[in-house]
């Protein structure tokens, strides 16, 4: 049973340029959430996206946009990177149906922005 | 919106003492409370969760203690291994009934257990 997958796992970005992190659930979830998660810190919560749907936002700029598609991959794209985006972007996922299902979450992907 | 505050930040601990590690929340509407463990460059892992209608909850050596009413809750690992080694992070959701959910993470506490 695949968990969750990211790619890729490491990228290296200069500033103001943009990326597409991507994101396969885990089989059997139609949920995805994307969290940052800066070097020393907890994750923070991006965004959530079901049924091809942003569900719900974090306090993050619009320059951070996503998308899902039917077959619940999912993708975390940033534009116009700046220093501080550098981070461990992690994808999550879970099953809707369920009240409170456990986030599994994927080994990241390590931005580094210069 | 919801605040998690999580202590200590570290801890060092001999192999086979106790380790406890504390979380409060802000939000009294938020009902379910996970915890998941970090190793270095791995992914965060689940270790053990606890819903608002459950005051404890216990599974081998790992156990979470919930009080709604303080709004605080814990993690206590007991008999610490090496292999406990780890960054634990304490986190709150608000499940509404949509059934979208949404993670809040403390700052994580780093432990060290020491053979």
């Amino acid at each position: 049973d695949a968990g969750v997958t990211q790619s890729p796992t490491h990228l290296i970005k200069t500033r103001g340029q943009q990326v597409t992190l991507r994101c396969s659930p885990k089989s059997g979830h139609d949920t995805v959430s994307w969290y940052q998660q800066a070097l020393g810190q907890g994750p923070q919560f991006i965004f959530q996206y079901y049924e091809e749907e942003e569900r719900q936002r974090g306090n993050f700029p619009d320059r951070f946009s996503g998308h899902q598609y039917p077959n619940y991959s999912s993708e975390l794209n940033v534009n116009a990177l700046l220093l501080g985006d550098s981070a461990l972007y992690l994808c999550a996922s879970s099953l809707r149906q369920v009240i409170n299902s456990p986030l599994h979450f994927g080994n990241g992907t390590r931005l580094t922005v210069t | 919106g919801e605040n998690v505050e999580q202590h200590p930040s570290t801890l060092s601990v001999q192999e086979g003492d106790s380790a406890v590690i504390k979380c409060t929340y802000s939000d009294s509407a938020s009902n379910y409370f996970p915890w998941y463990k970090q190793e270095l460059g791995k992914r965060p892992q689940l270790i053990i969760d606890i819903r608002s209608n459950v005051g404890e909850k216990k599974d081998q050596r790992i156990a979470v203690t919930l009080n709604k009413t303080a709004k605080h809750f814990s993690l206590h690992i007991t008999e610490t291994q090496p292999e406990d080694s780890a960054v634990y992070f304490c986190a709150a959701s608000l499940s509404m009934n949509t059934g979208f959910q949404k993670l809040v993470f403390g700052t994580g506490t780093r432990l060290l257990v020491s053979p």
